[in-house]
């Protein structure tokens, strides 16, 4: 199976911060990697798919970038909503998707 | 508006078997594969098992595999999830997903999630 690794693990950011989030597959998988949110109790969100495809009615502050085994998320001027748990999750195996183990992005 | 609400968790014993339903509304049922992922308490998202349009073709992560049967009903827009031989690990909310598709690239995607149902694996 393909393994996902995300990076940090978790972080502390301030309102109006630029965040990056970082995923690397064990093999190449380009385009094929989304992005979610989950914000407590509530069921993930998609965020970005085909590794930078922004979903209809995200805001234009995330977006997403990268090609082969490594990619990334990044959050522009953070707002009070974006403090949430984001992960991603390749598409490239059609028999065994993979998510990340996700990334906490908690308030300084 | 797409909705999808998941029913029948609850509490079972180990090696106890469990069905889960996900009632769908709001879009061409027919025209999508459909996913359950499930997240373990505090855990992250596992991608537990998919079905085709046409209930033609399924996958399942091999934790699964032989004890878990995925299955779908397009006349009552409905979807399933046969759990057999339930262990410990199985314990989480179980989301009932829509995969949606960027066609040039083949590029599948979840983008539209239900509210989850528990299931908690314990005797």
């Amino acid at each position: 199976d393909i393994q996902m690794t995300q990076s940090p693990s978790s972080l502390s950011a301030s309102v109006g911060d630029t965040v990056t989030i970082t995923c690397r597959a064990s093999q190449s998988i380009s385009p094929y990697l989304n992005w979610y949110q989950q914000r407590p109790g509530k069921a993930p969100k998609l965020l970005i798919y085909a590794a930078s495809t922004l979903q209809s009615g995200v805001p234009s502050r995330f977006s997403g970038s990268g090609s082969g085994t490594d990619f990334t998320l990044t959050i522009s001027s953070l707002q009070p909503e974006d403090f949430a748990t984001y992960f991603c999750q390749q598409t490239y195996s059609t028999l065994a998707w993979t998510f990340g183990h996700g990334t906490k992005v908690e308030i300084k | 508006e797409v909705q999808l609400v998941e029913s029948g968790g609850g509490l079972v014993h180990p090696g106890g078997s469990l069905r889960l339903s996900c009632a769908a509304s709001g879009f061409a049922f027919r025209s999508y594969w459909l996913t359950w992922v499930r997240q373990a308490p505090g855990k992250g998202l596992e991608w537990v098992a998919s079905i085709k349009e046409d209930g033609s073709e399924k996958n399942y992560v091999d934790s699964v595999k032989g004890r878990f049967t995925i299955s779908r009903d397009n006349v009552k827009n409905s979807l399933y999830l046969q759990m057999n031989s339930l262990r410990g690990e199985d314990t989480a909310v179980y989301y009932c997903v829509r995969v949606d598709e960027q066609w040039e690239l083949q590029a599948y995607y979840l983008d539209s999630w239900g509210q989850g149902t528990l299931v908690t694996v314990s005797s």
